[in-house]
């Protein structure tokens, strides 16, 4: 019963070294999401899947890019990291965009120093 | 963008208490208002979808309701206990990609 699972949990990036956030549901959803959630603010999507083969930006993109693998993986990549990148990013999936409920990763808090 | 407003931002509640907070929210382009629950060093969970003006859902002690006319959709604990001490999130969906845009969240503390 894994539902959303998001790793790492925590990481620390020098500013310019790249990752790769990993995500997998396996509820069979058609729709995933990345967000960021900052202090004091909402969690602001950076981008979404909509359904499998198709990825779009959200409300806060750069810096960041997206791959689909399959229908279960959706992965957010930091190409060259900046501190302004430092935030908990959480990885979610739904069965269809807004209509039906959200399911949340567990979240990774990334720290770029 | 939708500006969602959530009130207030933090509410201190004396257990047993019963205590309510409001989301508003743009009423144009409306498709849905979710609710979610945040514990500390958790992940969101879902409370509520709703979809219809004049929705009314319940779990429990926690019930929602909407007004989509007006924009506003407000949360309700009643009875209060410590495990209901959280982050209270909504999000309308309502963008024209379909996407909800999440509020800041009311932080609730009930205290013994």
């Amino acid at each position: 019963n894994a539902g959303v699972t998001q790793t790492p949990k925590f990481q620390v990036l020098k500013t310019g070294q790249s990752m790769t956030l990993q995500c997998a549901q396996d509820m069979n959803h058609n729709s995933m999401y990345w967000y960021r959630q900052d202090p004091g603010m909402g969690l602001r999507l950076i981008y979404y899947s909509a359904s499998e083969g198709t990825t779009d930006k959200g409300e806060v993109p750069n810096g960041y890019n997206v791959s689909r693998l399959n229908k279960r993986e959706f992965s957010l990549r930091l190409e060259s990291a900046a501190p302004s990148q430092t935030s908990v990013y959480f990885c979610a999936s739904s069965e269809y965009p807004a209509l039906t409920e959200a399911f949340f990763g567990q979240g990774t808090r990334l720290t770029v120093v | 963008i939708l500006n969602v407003e959530q009130s207030p931002q933090s509410l201190h509640v004396q257990e047993g208490d019963s205590t309510n907070f409001t989301c508003s929210f743009p009423s144009s382009n409306f498709y849905a208002l979710h609710w979610y629950r945040w514990e500390t060093a958790k992940s969101p969970e879902a409370l509520f979808v709703m979809t219809l003006n004049g929705d009314e859902k319940k779990k429990g002690r926690i019930s929602a309701t909407l007004n989509t006319k007006e924009g506003y959709s407000y949360l309700y604990i009643k009875g209060s206990q410590p495990e209901d001490s959280a982050t209270y999130l909504c999000a309308p969906g309502g963008d024209s990609n379909y996407q909800l845009i999440w509020g800041a969240g009311t932080k609730l503390i009930i205290k013994p």
